[in-house]
């Protein structure tokens, strides 16, 4: 399985955009990166995924780097809201089911 | 669309009693997760089921916990007997699997446990 390495934490301030890293260098050619995040005492939020275009969605932009070891999650214009915790995550590949290992995450703090 | 709904949103109960922990996922969806998370351990995967069946439970912790799906539209996770390490809060999620497509997980409110 790959794995994914993300700082612990990162402070953002309100209006501006968050840039969100992640390394994951023993991706492999068929594993997709998403992307979820977890408001205090709230369940786990899908924000996107990707396999090697950039996506973007209403909530945020997916870059992935052309070797594809690493990825940056961008929030346009952040707000108090998006205070959360932040999970990088490489799908697993197991048969045609799969299963999502959350690791610690980067808690971002948006500050006004 | 309501979302994956959850119940109880709280729990506390004493060591040695059962409890049961129930999920309705969204509809049309065929996949369902257990998860528990701790401050020590994070967020774990306890249990999936695709289209009703059980297809990995290794992340169970022992024999006091138990899973079952027996229709598509409800799914229960039962702690007997509890014990107050099992204090958590517990997540259950659905998701759509589609044949070679990746898909997203939705995840519900969750029920924070606590065993006395």
């Amino acid at each position: 399985d790959a794995k994914t390495t993300q700082p612990p934490s990162m402070d953002c301030a309100e209006g501006r955009a968050a840039n969100l890293p992640c390394n994951h260098s023993t991706i492999s050619g068929n594993e997709y990166v998403y992307w979820y995040r977890q408001i205090h005492s709230q369940g786990p939020q899908y924000i996107i995924h990707g396999l090697k275009n950039n996506e973007t969605n209403e909530m945020a932009s997916l870059i992935i780097t052309e070797d594809r070891k690493s990825s940056t999650l961008i929030l346009p214009h952040a707000t108090l809201r998006d205070t959360a915790v932040y999970y990088c995550i490489v799908r697993v590949a197991f048969s045609n089911d799969y299963k999502l290992s959350f690791g610690a995450g980067t808690t971002v703090t948006v500050r006004a | 669309d309501a979302g994956v709904i959850q119940s109880p949103r709280h729990e506390v109960t004493e060591m040695g009693q059962e409890v049961t922990l129930r999920c309705k996922p969204i509809s049309g969806h065929n996949s369902l997760f257990w998860y528990r998370q701790t401050m020590m351990r994070g967020l774990e995967l306890l249990i999936y089921f695709n289209n009703n069946v059980p297809i990995d439970d290794s992340g169970m912790p022992e024999d006091r916990f138990s899973a079952k799906m027996p229709n598509a539209s409800f799914s229960t996770l039962k702690i007997q007997p509890s014990e107050p390490r099992d204090s958590a809060v517990y997540f259950c999620a659905s998701s759509l699997r589609r044949q070679g497509a990746s898909y997203e997980q939705y995840f519900g409110p969750g029920t924070r446990l606590t065993v006395t």
